[in-house]
């Protein structure tokens, strides 16, 4: 069965750093592209980062651009989501996806919280 | 880049069918057939309902189905059932691995 589950999540001050993971099973995770996709309390989705099978190229939103990194360790089978300068309007449940193509998800976990306090 | 257009809310009554609609631009909607469509429950992680346009993973009803015309994708769930109410999201490509989701349209069962 295909999993993906996020960890990482919790509260963090303005201009903080926080690092996601996003653990695989259930597939051969390096013949694949992954997402990262947020959603913001009561608000819609957002498609944050897409990384290539085997982490050579990286594509981000302007939202999250030379702020968040997302990068994977293929030996691990685990995602990762290095936020830096964090902003309020970053709180959000972050999502980790399975990308086909990098042209849509098809397994998502159940996400992980960021709140961008003070 | 401006996130895809979709109506707020759509209605129907069991067994009617429902259409949402997803309008973007030449650049992404108008352009790639790689339009994909998601549905929500509250609290809920999305689940893929579409992807290419009109393509239906295994597991999902073909009461469901996607269409595109220019730059306008559509969502159409046929036969409704109380369980289809949730949130439906569309999402296009849109060139160099980025994607654009819509804002996002609640379907109410009545």
């Amino acid at each position: 069965e295909v999993q993906v589950v996020e960890s990482g999540g919790g509260l963090v001050q303005p201009g903080g750093s926080l690092r996601l993971s996003c653990a695989a099973s259930g597939f051969t995770f390096s013949h694949h592209w992954m997402s990262w996709v947020r959603q913001a309390p009561g608000k819609g989705l957002e498609w944050v980062a897409n990384i290539k099978q085997d982490g050579s190229e990286k594509y981000y939103a302007d939202s999250v651009k030379g702020r968040f990194t997302i990068s994977r360790d293929n030996a691990k089978n685990s995602l990762y989501l290095q936020m830096n300068s964090l902003r309020a309007d970053d709180t959000a449940v972050y999502y980790c996806a399975r990308a086909e193509q990098g042209r849509y998800s098809d397994y998502w976990g159940q996400g992980t919280l960021v709140t961008v306090s003070s | 880049q401006s996130a895809l257009t979709q109506p707020r809310s759509v209605s129907g009554s069991p067994g009617q069918s429902v259409t949402i609609s997803c309008t973007g631009t030449s650049s992404d909607v108008g352009y790639y057939n790689y339009v994909s469509w998601y549905q929500q429950h509250p609290g809920k992680a999305p689940q893929l309902m579409i992807y290419d346009v009109s393509g239906r993973p295994s597991g999902v009803p073909d009461r469901f189905s996607g269409s595109k015309s220019g730059n306008t994708a559509s969502l159409t769930i046929s036969g409704l059932q109380a369980e289809d109410e949730a949130d439906y999201y569309c999402c296009s490509y849109a060139g160099s691995y980025t994607l654009l989701f819509g804002g996002g349209t609640k379907l109410t069962v009545l």
